[in-house]
């Protein structure tokens, strides 16, 4: 059974940069598939923020890639998100997810999300 | 930029069939998906490739597509099924793309 983990800060002042992880386990990394990160602001719907592929390759929200970069480390089976330049409207629960290639892309496993409030 | 538009509320009883749409108009080629999430849950595939149920999904929930609308149909909704749901498909460029989401109410 394949389990995702977020962690990292759960506060982040404005314009600093928010950094999450998501340790994976009962799935090596290596093996394939893209690993992603989605969010949802309070009340709100999801939002894709971009995905990685094991060997490194990103593809990223055309909305947020000016301040998103994701990072994998196979060597510790887990995969991070950094969004730089926050404000408030980045308050959001965070969710680390693997990516299934099937006919289409789509999210199978979902970690628990963790929610992360931008403020001073 | 590519949408998926779906209605913010769907009201049903008990035991009555519950339907919420996406319009989409990559969807004639693009399969759609759904998700349900319960509150404070992560979500929950339901549906993939249009009409496919994952293992341990409930035979009353079904899928279907004609044009530019994909529909999850819930047959007999329950009270345990009342949850925000989310179509889900890709853009032109493979990019992960979610609907608005419709909040079921089950009452």
């Amino acid at each position: 059974q394949v389990q995702l983990q977020e962690s990292g800060p759960g506060l982040v002042k404005p314009s600093e940069t928010l950094s999450l992880t998501c340790a994976v386990s009962g799935y090596s990394i290596s093996s394939g598939y893209y690993w992603g990160w989605i969010r949802q602001p309070p009340g709100k719907g999801l939002e894709w923020i971009g995905s990685i592929y094991h060997s490194g390759s990103t593809y990223y929200n055309p909305s947020l890639k000016s301040r998103v970069t994701i990072s994998v480390d196979t060597s510790k089976n887990q995969f991070s998100l950094k969004l730089s330049s926050v404000t408030a409207a980045d308050t959001a629960v965070y969710y680390c997810a693997r990516l299934y290639s099937g006919y289409d892309f789509y999210f199978d496993y979902w970690g628990q999300g963790t929610l992360v409030t931008v403020s001073s | 930029s590519y949408e998926l538009t779906q209605p913010p509320s769907v009201s049903v009883s008990p035991g009555q069939t519950a339907r919420i749409t996406c319009s989409g108009d990559a969807l004639p080629k693009k399969y759609p998906y759904w998700y349900q999430q319960k509150s404070g849950q992560a979500p929950v595939l339901v549906i993939y490739e249009d009409s496919k149920r994952p293992s341990g999904i409930p035979e009353r929930f079904s899928g279907s597509s004609s044009g530019t609308m994909a529909t999850l149909t819930i047959s007999g909704a329950q009270v345990e099924d009342e949850a925000d749901y989310y179509c889900y498909s890709t853009d032109s460029s493979g990019n992960p793309l979610f609907g608005g989401g419709t909040k079921l109410t089950v009452l």
